[in-house]
């Protein structure tokens, strides 16, 4: 097994430019998230999905939008990248809510120019 | 919503020496979590505890619910063992399935 993998692993962007984080589990788990992680901050909740064709909102969500058409798989797009949103993005999954364990893929690091 | 607060914030440490890092949480809660992460960015979940205590290896992790505290220990710590580690708990006050995450503790254990 995988696990939980991430697409690609470093990216730089001009600002302005679009682009997509693909996390894909190979866990058949229900629940995937993106958080993204900041200097002196923990780890922050973007947007999440607790099923196939379902998504919703995090704690910081403005700028970002995701899709989950397929279970396995969970797609962060970013359509209009500014340099706030330079990061570390990371993807998890888990069977279910909040006190099942969270398997996180490798993280993507993208600089916004 | 749930504050989650660890310390320290940095601690450095002796090969060999017994390890304590806290995290308290604002909001009752019914488990929480501990997670590392690797100076090479990985993220690994290394408990997850509703009360009590839970050992694996050297690491033990105990909860106490009314107190709204929990501690990660390591016992004979050793330079493998530097890393971030993450307190995180349900935030109940949000939508189902979130966790709030502290900022982390930065271990590093000197030979």
């Amino acid at each position: 097994n995988a696990g939980v993998t991430q697409t690609p692993k470093f990216r730089v962007l001009k600002t302005g430019q679009s682009m997509t984080l693909l996390c894909a589990q190979d866990m058949n788990h229900e629940y995937m998230y993106w958080y993204r992680q900041d200097p002196g901050m923990g780890l922050r909740l973007i947007h999440y999905s607790v099923g196939e064709g379902t998504t919703a909102k995090g704690e910081v969500p403005d700028g970002y939008n995701v899709s989950r058409l397929k279970k396995q798989n969970f797609l962060l797009g970013l359509e209009s990248a500014a340099p706030s949103q330079t990061s570390v993005y990371f993807c998890a999954s888990s069977y279910s809510g909040g006190t099942e364990t969270q398997y996180f893929g490798p993280g993507t690091r993208l600089l916004v120019l | 919503k749930n504050e989650v607060e660890q310390s320290p914030q940095n601690l450095t440490a002796q090969e060999g020496e017994f390890i304590t890092i806290n995290c308290s949480y604002s909001v009752g809660i019914s488990a929480l979590h501990w997670l590392q992460q690797h100076p090479g960015g990985g993220i690994v979940s290394l408990f997850m505890l509703s009360s009590g205590k839970k050992k694996h290896g050297r690491l033990i992790a105990t909860i106490n619910i009314q107190e709204k505290h929990s501690s990660l220990h390591i016992t004979a710590s050793h330079p493998r063992d530097s890393a971030v580690y993450i307190c995180a708990v349900p935030n109940y006050g949000g939508s189902q399935g979130n966790l709030i995450f502290g900022k982390g503790t930065k271990l590093s254990v000197k030979p």
